[in-house]
Parts: structure tokens; C-alpha cells; sequence
């Protein structure tokens, strides 16, 4: 099973600054994908990055964000300019072995006021 | 649209009781996950199902993929309040995406 971890796991942000949330994986993956889930709501895809490009991504994973691998380790998720609607739960997750499975970081929960 | 629609939403039970939690879908799923989520923490996958009309167990948990694979069912025997928590169902659709779609899930509340 895969461990995650993500820094921070809370932040507070003033809307129109820029966010960058982290996830690192204990062990080397090619594949990981992006979710958040806003208070009350369910966990909605964001984008997946496989070999240092983006995959899929969905309709909310418009120009305000970006991913990356910048150092070969932790994978990050930028947020350009927030929105106090980017007020959420961002969860990061590496695939299991077994179909899709994919296990679940902590979460970072972002608070834009 | 509801791809993956959790029933019921909410459940509370006795100390002991059985219950069955169901997650349907109108798609064919390739695989489907369930996950169980405490508040302000990340989904903590529980099982994964692959086949149709696969059933599997984990302890006193029951977990069943329909035979078409468009639905799935989470049985408990005799629960307990440490079972209380949001249990979600999700899926990757079989047209070869990888991402998962989540249901909302159902809050169950066991009561000692």
C-alpha cells in the first residue's frame, strides 16, 4: 500500500493569492492524481500526472491551476490566483495494485478568505 | 447527473444490528472501491472489486459487485460503534479513464 503524505495540512490564504499544496510519496510513482472535496460535498476529480504530463484532467482543472514534479519526489498542485470557492479539502492519491484503486493522501485543507 | 448514487444517505443502527449499503450506477464500472472517510481525513480505501459478481470480506464487512458491474453492495454483521464513519463507493468508468468517481456516501451512526 502506498504511503502519502501532504504539507501543508492547513492553510489559510487571502483570495487572489497564489496556493501551492504538496504531496510526496514514500515510494517512486510514475502515476498520481489530484481530488479535492469541498465541505459537505463529494470527492471530485482534479487531473492526473503520469511521467511529468497531465493525463486527464477535469472541467474544474481550468488555467488558476497547475501541477508539477519539480524535484523529481513530491508532486505539487498550484493554484494561481484563489477563488473563495477553491475553499476545500485537496487530497492526493498514488495507484494501488489491484484494478484502479488508487490510496489517498491526508488531505490539505485550504481556507481562502 | 449522479453516476454513482450512494442509498441510504444516512443510517443509524443498534449496537449489533446488521445493515446493507448500496452504491448504483446506470455505467458499467471496470473496477469499484470502497473507501471509508473520517471528518477532515482522506478516504482510507477498504476494498477493491473487479469482477462481476465478485464478493469479498474483510472481517465482519461483506462487499459485492453486481453481476453487470453497474452496482455494489457493503454488508455489515452485528456492527459496532467503531464502525460509525462515511463509507464511500467509486469508480473508474470502463471507457479507460483512471479517474475515480466518487458517490456522496452514506453517514452510518452506530448507536452502543
Amino acid at each position: 500500500e502506498p504511503e502519502v503524505t501532504q504539507t501543508p495540512s492547513h492553510q489559510v490564504t487571502q483570495m487572489g493569492q497564489e496556493v501551492i499544496l504538496r504531496c510526496v510519496p514514500i515510494s517512486n510513482h510514475l502515476y498520481f492524481y489530484w481530488y479535492r472535496q469541498i465541505l459537505g460535498q463529494k470527492v471530485e476529480f482534479l487531473v492526473s500526472f503520469y511521467n511529468n504530463e497531465i493525463s486527464e484532467k477535469s472541467e474544474i482543472f481550468d488555467d488558476q491551476f497547475s501541477v508539477e514534479r519539480p524535484d523529481g519526489s513530491n508532486f505539487t498542485l498550484k493554484i494561481r490566483s484563489t477563488k473563495l470557492e477553491d475553499s476545500a479539502m485537496y487530497f492526493c492519491a498514488m495507484p494501488g495494485q489491484v484494478g484502479n484503486e488508487q490510496f489517498f493522501g491526508p488531505g490539505t485543507r485550504l481556507t481562502v478568505l | 447527473t449522479q453516476l454513482l448514487e450512494q442509498s441510504p444517505q444516512f443510517l443509524s443502527i443498534q449496537e449489533g444490528e446488521n445493515l446493507t449499503v448500496y452504491c448504483n450506477s446506470s455505467s458499467v464500472f471496470s473496477s469499484l472501491q470502497w473507501y471509508r472517510q473520517e471528518p477532515g481525513e482522506g478516504p482510507v480505501l477498504l476494498v477493491t472489486v473487479v469482477t462481476g459478481g465478485e464478493v469479498k470480506k474483510l472481517k465482519r464487512l461483506t462487499f459485492q459487485f453486481g453481476d453487470a458491474r453497474k452496482d455494489s453492495s457493503l454488508h455489515i454483521t452485528a456492527a459496532q460503534p467503531g464502525d460509525t464513519g462515511l463509507y464511500l463507493c467509486a469508480g473508474d468508468l470502463e471507457a479507460g479513464s483512471y479517474q475515480l468517481t466518487f458517490g456522496k456516501g452514506t453517514k452510518l451512526s452506530v448507536i452502543p
